[in-house]
């Protein structure tokens, strides 16, 4: 099994629509994260959590939110989806001093 | 703030040609400076840490060294199969401890 699940790996959705991307690990880190990516810009945060209780913003947080239901769990929310959210969205973990591992992605189309 | 910036942004070789890409950066504190490959349409894959000035790693074509401004990945006689996106990120305590990334380098290593 992956460290780090993504579901679902893609999704096309109209524009107004909500729409949950989840994440699941299995490596029991406790710092959780959500990037977009999309070409020539890199990775960009959305948001990120320390802990079950810690939820922050990153540096393009608008239009989206997040809730942690566990340690192993960590859920992105577009409330009202729009065409410029179309993008690779990637869910990471890290543990104490260590490297982040990364999701396989989900390739999200608002159209 | 921490900026990391990656050149060149695409690099095209011949296989066999050898070359270095360059990541080099402005961090408070930095605590580690991560390498990642990513092939199209998937995650990043982890490939090296480097935590302090004057260290270097290698696994098989790759070396990746470490200044206090900045790190080089080194391809040795690349082939195919290297090709990829090549990412640099940065850990720093300026930062709060979360991994901030460069935009990347596309590596296409033509037979």
């Amino acid at each position: 099994d992956a460290d780090v699940t993504q579901t679902p790996r893609n999704r096309i959705t109209k524009t107004g629509k909500r729409i949950m991307l989840e994440c699941s690990q299995t490596k029991g880190h406790d710092r959780m994260y959500w990037y977009r990516q999309d070409p020539g810009l890199g990775l960009r945060l959305i948001y990120y959590s320390f802990d079950v209780k810690d939820i922050n913003k990153g540096e393009i947080s608008d239009g989206y939110s997040v809730s942690r239901q566990a340690q192993a769990k960590f859920s992105l929310s577009l409330e009202s989806a729009i065409p410029n959210q179309t993008a690779l969205y990637f869910c990471a973990i890290r543990g104490p001093g260590t490297e982040a591992f990364f999701g396989q992605g989900t390739r999200l189309t608002v159209v | 703030e921490d900026q990391v910036t990656q050149s060149p942004e695409a690099l095209r070789l011949q296989e066999g040609e050898s070359s270095s890409l360059n990541c080099s950066y402005t961090v408070s504190g930095l605590r580690g400076l991560f390498w990642y490959r990513q092939d199209p349409g998937k995650g990043p894959e982890f490939l090296f840490t480097l935590y302090s000035a004057g260290e270097e790693k290698e696994k098989e074509r790759l070396k990746a060294t470490l200044t206090k401004k900045e790190s080089f990945l080194h391809i040795t006689a690349p082939k195919p199969e290297d090709s990829a996106t090549y990412l640099c990120a940065v850990f720093a305590s300026g930062g709060s401890y979360i991994p901030t990334f460069g935009r990347g380098t596309s590596l296409i290593v033509h037979p």
